[in-house]
This record gives C-alpha cells, structure tokens and sequence, in this order.
C-alpha cells in the first residue's frame, strides 16, 4: 500500500516550453503533497506543499509563477514547470501524505528528471 | 529551526563488515527522524523512522538506528552489509509540533559497498 507514481519519469523539452509533471497516490488519499527538486549528487530541496482544493505554499526563492502547482483531487497533484530553461533542469519528487502511514509519514514518488535544451 | 547534518558525504564498506552512517540533528521539539534510502533511478524508500516511541529503532533490510538525545545523534547501523545496501542514504527531520510538517533533508551519503 501507499504507493505513489509520477509521471513522466523522464522528459526532455526546448527551452521556453511548458512542461506537466503528475503525481498520483494510488492507493490512499493524499489530503497534502510535496514537491522536491534534487540536482545532481545534492540532497532534496522543498519546493511547496500543496493541500487539496487550495493554493500551494511555495518555499522562500521558489518562483510561484514559473512552477505552477495544481491539487485539484485527492490523488492527483500537477506541477508545471512554465517557460522552461536549461537551469531548470533537474530531478523533480513528489510525495504525500494522508490517511496511509502517520501524519509524519510521506509517501514518495519515483522521481521525474527533466531536461531542458 | 530543524536541520540534520551527516557527517561524511562518502562511506566504503567490504561486503560483509558493519555499517555506520552518522547524522546528527538539530530541533527545537521533540523531532521526529528518518533515514531514507535512494537507489540509482529509483524512489526514497524509508528505512526506519523513530516519532518517540522506543530509542532503538529497528527497520527494513537489517537496518536500525539509535536515537540518543544526549548527543543528538540519530546513526544508522547495519551489523553486515550486502552489495545491494550501495546507495544513497538521507537523514530527515521533521518536526512534530507543526502537524504536517515539512521534512528537512541531510545532504546524503553515499554507501559504497566492495566485494
């Protein structure tokens, strides 16, 4: 049980495109997702937190307009990368938590590396 | 504010020798400590986590770690490690009093284990 995927698990974009990112709990309903990026052989960073049906909160030097965040259900958080660049590249993780494991509990997705051209 | 530091960004091992990787805290609460495993292309996958319960805290794959709050260490150990322990391992710390907290991350440490 709690399971969370993330798709793509791999995409590749031109710079100043749009990309999608979706995560999905599976088997539980996730009341709050995260969103981490990780650059290479670093730790992962927190980007936002978003809880179902409001805005997300972004962390402090996360731009809110180029890394849109939507949770519209229980089980299904987006996060946009918008007008991407090559700086954006990254590995991208989403996670989440409910009703599955304790509150402390988060449940993480397999990861999505982004490339950027 | 919550933080963890891991002391050594790289551990080498021989398959079946014990393994010790070191990580210490830092929380104004009560916190609550994770170790997290991250395989090449792969998920975080928790280990083990202690919330307050008992201060030795038994995980998956042989795995524990001691919470010692005298010293605010949190190390996780393995009494033999097998080739398919070589990965990434994070130290996390959330804090309690925040109810969904956000998990601060260590910077890692990457496990290498030799035949």
């Amino acid at each position: 049980g709690a399971v969370v995927s993330q798709h793509p698990s791999r995409v590749i974009c031109k710079s100043g495109t749009s990309v999608k990112i979706e995560c999905r709990s599976l088997d539980f309903q996730a009341t709050t997702m995260f969103w981490y990026r990780q650059f290479p052989k670093q730790s992962l960073m927190l980007m936002a937190t978003s809880n179902e049906g409001s805005k997300a909160t972004y962390e402090q030097g996360v731009e809110k307009d180029k890394f849109l965040i939507n949770h519209a259900s229980l089980t299904l958080s987006t996060l946009t990368v918008t007008s991407a660049h090559p700086e954006d590249s990254s590995f991208y993780i989403c996670s989440a938590n409910g009703l599955a494991g304790g509150p402390n509990e988060q449940f993480f997705g397999p990861g999505t590396r982004l490339t950027v051209l | 504010a919550q933080s963890v530091t891991q002391l050594d960004s790289h551990v080498s091992v021989s398959e079946g020798t014990p393994v010790l990787l070191r990580c210490n805290y830092s929380s104004s609460y009560s916190p609550s400590l994770f170790w997290y495993v991250q395989h090449p292309n792969k998920g975080l996958q928790l280990l083990l986590k202690y919330t307050s319960a008992a201060t030795l805290v038994k995980g998956i794959n042989g795995f524990e770690a001691e919470f010692k709050k005298s010293e605010t260490s949190f190390h996780l150990t393995k009494p033999s490690a097998h080739m398919s322990d070589a990965a990434e391992y994070f130290c996390v710390v959330s804090d309690t009093n925040t109810g969904f907290q956000k998990l601060v991350f260590g910077t890692g440490t990457r496990l290498l284990v030799s035949p």
